[in-house]
Order: C-alpha cells, then structure tokens, then sequence
C-alpha cells in the first residue's frame, strides 16, 4: 500500500461546480499536512497547509481527519484556472528526521 | 526575486554519459533537496542537505552524488546515466517548520537518457 494514496482523477466539472478530493495516509505518525497545486510541465506550488481543525482560504477549504487518516480539498464555484493537478503532501518525523511523502496527485479539469 | 534557479530546462543524454544539475536558492534557506518526478509516482526524494557541508540520502539515492559548499547552492550529479534516470528532476529549498513549512520549487529539468 502506497503511504500517500490519491485518486489520480481526472475530475471533470462544470464551471460554478464545486469538487472535493480526498487523500488517505498510511502512517499514523504524520504529523503536518499540505496540499500543492502542480500545473501541467511546471513545478508545484504550495495551495494551502492543513491545520488540525480545518482550515479556508478563499473559494478553497480544507479537512483534516486523524481518526480515519484522511484529508480533504474542497473547491467552491470552479474557474478555468483551477484545473491542475493537486498533490497531497503529508509529513512525518522517520527515525528522528523529517520526511515529507507526495502523493502521485488528482488531476482536475474545469470545462466551460 | 529569482528564488530557486534550475538548470537546464532540458538535456538529452547517452547511458554512460555523466552531467550535473545546478540548483541555486537566493532565500538563504537551509534546506534544500532534489527531487525526481516520474508518471503516475508522487515526487521522490533523492537527496537532501540541512546546511552546508551536510549532506543525507533520500528514498532513491542510487546513482546520484550531491554536494553543498554554499548555502546558496545543491548541484545533483548523475554519475553514469542509465535510462532508468529518464524523469522530471526538481530542486527544492524550504522555509519554515511543521504545519507552517513551504517547499520552494525550481522549474524543473525534463532528462532523457538513451
């Protein structure tokens, strides 16, 4: 079982649509969370961090869920511009050192 | 306000053939790493280094030498090319800790090897 597991998608929505993904992580130990948006043949960004007790940014919200090891991006109302491919990046400490795992990441478009 | 420059954009090379890829960061961060990208895999860690003149292996270290003398910069050098290193390479410097961390990512280098 891969630690960081995504559905590679793609989403295909509707403009005004709103999308969810959800990311499962395989450690218990993860400590930090993160999701980065990667446009196609360019480097990932950072999107957001995911804090403990959820978190908004925009049109963009974020879940957290420890007990069943998930996380969760929400789009609200969809433009053109969101269609990309987000990662989900968790971050735990391994054998003392910090290791951040990508998942392969959920491909979205958004159609007009 | 470059933040992390990666270079080439591009390069073809011969199994066999030995290069290296130049990464600099002008955030005067610690950290930075390098990273390979390849079709349906998240980005895995090659190497990594806290500072300069540390150094440490990643998850797929095998082929792969780094350096750093400067703070400034990580170069990755490929020691002798196999067709298994054909990937999207990125080098990444980062700020900050736990829930506030941030990967700086360069542009990335598309590497073929034949």
């Amino acid at each position: 079982r891969k630690e960081v597991e995504q559905d590679p998608g793609p989403f295909n929505v509707p403009e005004g649509a709103t999308v969810a993904f959800n990311c499962t992580y395989s450690n218990s130990a993860s400590q930090s969370f993160f999701w980065y948006r990667q446009d196609c043949r360019k480097e990932p960004k950072l999107l957001m961090s995911v804090y403990s007790s959820g978190n908004e940014d925009g049109r963009f919200t974020a879940q957290l869920n420890r007990a069943s090891q998930y996380i969760s991006l929400l789009i609200r109302d969809s433009k053109l511009s969101d269609s990309a491919t987000y990662l989900c990046v968790v971050n735990r400490l391994d054998t003392g050192r910090r290791a951040l795992t990508f998942g392969s990441g959920t491909r979205l478009q958004v159609q007009p | 306000n470059a933040g992390v420059t990666q270079t080439p954009k591009f390069q073809v090379l011969k199994t066999g053939q030995s290069m290296t890829l130049q990464c600099a960061q002008d955030m005067n961060h610690e950290y930075m790493s390098w990273y390979r990208q390849d079709p349906g895999m998240g980005l895995r860690l090659i190497h990594y280094s806290v500072g300069a003149g540390i150094t440490d292996q990643g998850e797929v270290p095998n082929g792969y030498n780094v350096s750093r003398s400067t703070t400034e910069d990580f170069p990755l050098r490929l020691l002798s090319a196999a067709p298994s290193q054909t990937s999207v390479y990125f080098c990444a410097s980062r700020a900050g800790t736990g829930v506030g961390e941030k990967l700086f990512f360069g542009s990335g280098t598309q590497l073929s090897v034949l």
